[in-house]
C-alpha cells in the first residue's frame, strides 16, 4: 500500500504570497490532519478533515485553510504569507471514524523570505 | 500546565542498554497513546500504540501505559545506535478528533 504523499516537497515563497500544498492519504483512508512544525513550536495541530468536512481547527489564524475533496486529497492554503509561517508541514492520514493511528507523510519544507 | 509534557533530553544512553522515555498528559479522560520515532530531516514514523494500562511489547520497544497516574513509557531495549532520534509522545484527547503532541525527548545512543 503507498503511503501518504505531499507535494511539493520544498516550497520558497516571499512575505505576503500565498501557497498550497496538497496531501494523498494511503488508499482508503478517509481522515487527513494538518499540523505545522517548527524548531521552537513542535508538532502544532491546524485541521483535520474527515469526509470533505472540517471536524477540527488549530489555534492558527484564518490566514491558514484547507479542503478535502471526494477522493479524499487534501489542500492547505496559507494567504500573506509571514517570515514566521516557515515551517515543515506535514500531512497525516487515519482510517477510522476516530482519529487513532496516524501516519505522516514526508511533509513539505516552506521557507518564507 | 501542557497537555502533554516530556523531558527533551538530550537523553544518552550507551549501546546496548535500556533506553527509558516518559510522558505524562493533563486530561484524564484521554484513550489513546501513540510514540512516534523522528529522524533529523524526517517527518515522524508511529513506533508503539497503547490505549489500556499495563504493558505492551513489539520487538524491542515496551509501551507502558497507567492511567491512574497519567503518564505513558517507551522503553527500548538492546538500544542501537540507529535507535538515535527525537521520540514524541502523543495523546488523543477525550472527545476531540486530534493528536496532541509532546515536544519529543532527543535520545541519543553512544556506541
Amino acid at each position: 500500500k503507498a503511503g501518504v504523499t505531499q507535494t511539493p516537497r520544498y516550497l520558497i515563497k516571499t512575505r505576503g504570497q500565498q501557497v498550497t500544498l496538497s496531501c494523498s492519504p494511503i488508499s482508503g483512508h478517509r481522515s487527513v490532519s494538518w499540523y505545522q512544525q517548527t524548531p521552537g513550536q513542535g508538532l502544532q495541530f491546524l485541521f483535520e478533515y474527515f469526509s470533505e468536512t472540517q471536524r477540527n481547527k488549530g489555534n492558527f489564524p484564518g490566514r491558514f485553510s484547507g479542503r478535502q475533496f471526494s477522493n479524499s486529497r487534501s489542500e492547505m492554503n496559507v494567504s500573506t504569507l509571514e517570515l514566521g509561517d516557515s515551517a515543515l508541514y506535514l500531512c497525516a492520514s487515519s482510517s477510522g471514524t476516530v482519529i487513532n493511528e496516524q501516519f505522516f507523510g514526508p511533509g513539505t519544507r516552506l521557507t518564507v523570505l | 500546565q501542557k497537555e502533554v509534557e516530556q523531558n527533551s533530553g538530550p537523553l544518552s544512553v550507551p549501546e546496548g542498554a535500556i533506553a527509558s522515555l516518559n510522558c505524562t498528559y493533563s486530561d484524564r479522560g484521554s484513550q489513546s497513546f501513540f510514540w512516534y520515532r523522528q529522524y533529523s530531516g524526517k517527518s515522524p514514523e508511529l513506533i508503539m500504540s497503547i490505549y489500556s494500562n499495563g504493558d505492551k511489547e513489539d520487538g524491542r520497544f515496551t509501551a507502558q501505559l497507567n492511567k491512574a497516574s497519567q503518564y505513558v513509557s517507551l522503553l527500548i531495549r538492546d538500544s542501537q545506535p540507529s535507535d538515535s532520534a527525537t521520540y514524541l509522545c502523543a495523546v488523543r484527547i477525550q472527545g476531540a478528533q486530534k493528536l496532541v503532541f509532546g515536544q519529543g525527548t532527543r535520545l541519543t545512543i553512544n556506541p
